[in-house]
């Protein structure tokens, strides 16, 4: 089934520890993007790709770093995990601009630093 | 910057009943307008949007008409069913901020049988 896979599905991580949160899309969409969901926040962008080999910085890039080597695999990684990372994280693609180009979710990462 | 305010939730609603979901938005620019809806366990996905003023989305018998005189997107359903239940975003995306979609907080609706 095509769509966006993230792994793992849930991690309980210790501070201070790293992590590296999968997404791989097989719709061969050029963009992609990390959003984290907070209660009450909504989904706030992390960092986003427009295509491969370029990434830019959301609304909170703090403490997070993302590579695009190819279309298909969007990593986020934590190089030294707080608790206030803790959240449920999304990744996301279109094919184009957010205006005209919906985005596909996939089901989610929900992380928490003890 | 821009912005998006949704009603705070829950909504708890009998099932029939009619469903308002308030959503204003502040924005730079000209911004298209969205509702996503999230099931639970699952990621967002679109529901409607509107890409211009007094256009009406529609889907699965929900509809919100983009006002811009009042900068809102309120999110409507006639007769709501329990399979409705699930989390309801409004959000916006703005060509002079990139074209990257700010969310809104999120509403829940519980609908009961």
């Amino acid at each position: 089934i095509a769509g966006i896979t993230q792994a793992p599905t849930s991690q309980i991580l210790a501070a201070g520890r790293r992590m590296t949160l999968r997404c791989t899309q097989d719709m061969r969409h050029n963009a992609m993007y990390w959003y984290r969901q907070d209660l009450g926040l909504g989904l706030r962008l992390i960092h986003y790709s427009n295509t491969a080999g370029t990434t830019g910085k959301g609304e909170v890039p703090d403490g997070y770093s993302v590579s695009r080597a190819n279309t298909d695999d969007f990593p986020l990684t934590l190089a030294s995990a707080v608790p206030s990372q803790t959240s449920v994280y999304f990744c996301a693609s279109s094919s184009g601009q957010a205006q005209n180009s919906p985005l596909h979710f996939g089901n989610g990462t929900r992380l928490t630093v003890t | 910057g821009n912005s998006v305010t949704q009603m705070e939730g829950p909504v708890t609603l009998s099932e029939e009943a009619f469903l308002t979901i308030n959503c204003t938005y502040t924005a730079t620019g000209y911004p298209s307008l969205f509702w996503y809806v999230q099931y639970p366990g699952e990621g967002l996905q679109l529901l409607l949007k509107a890409t211009k003023a007094d256009d009406k989305g529609s889907n699965k018998g929900f509809e919100a008409t983009y006002r811009k005189e009042t900068t809102s997107f309120h999110l409507e359903k006639g007769s709501v069913q329990v399979s409705d239940s699930a989390v309801y975003f409004c959000a916006l995306s703005d060509l002079d901020a990139g074209n990257m979609l700010t969310f809104g907080g999120g509403t829940r609706l519980m609908v009961k049988p």
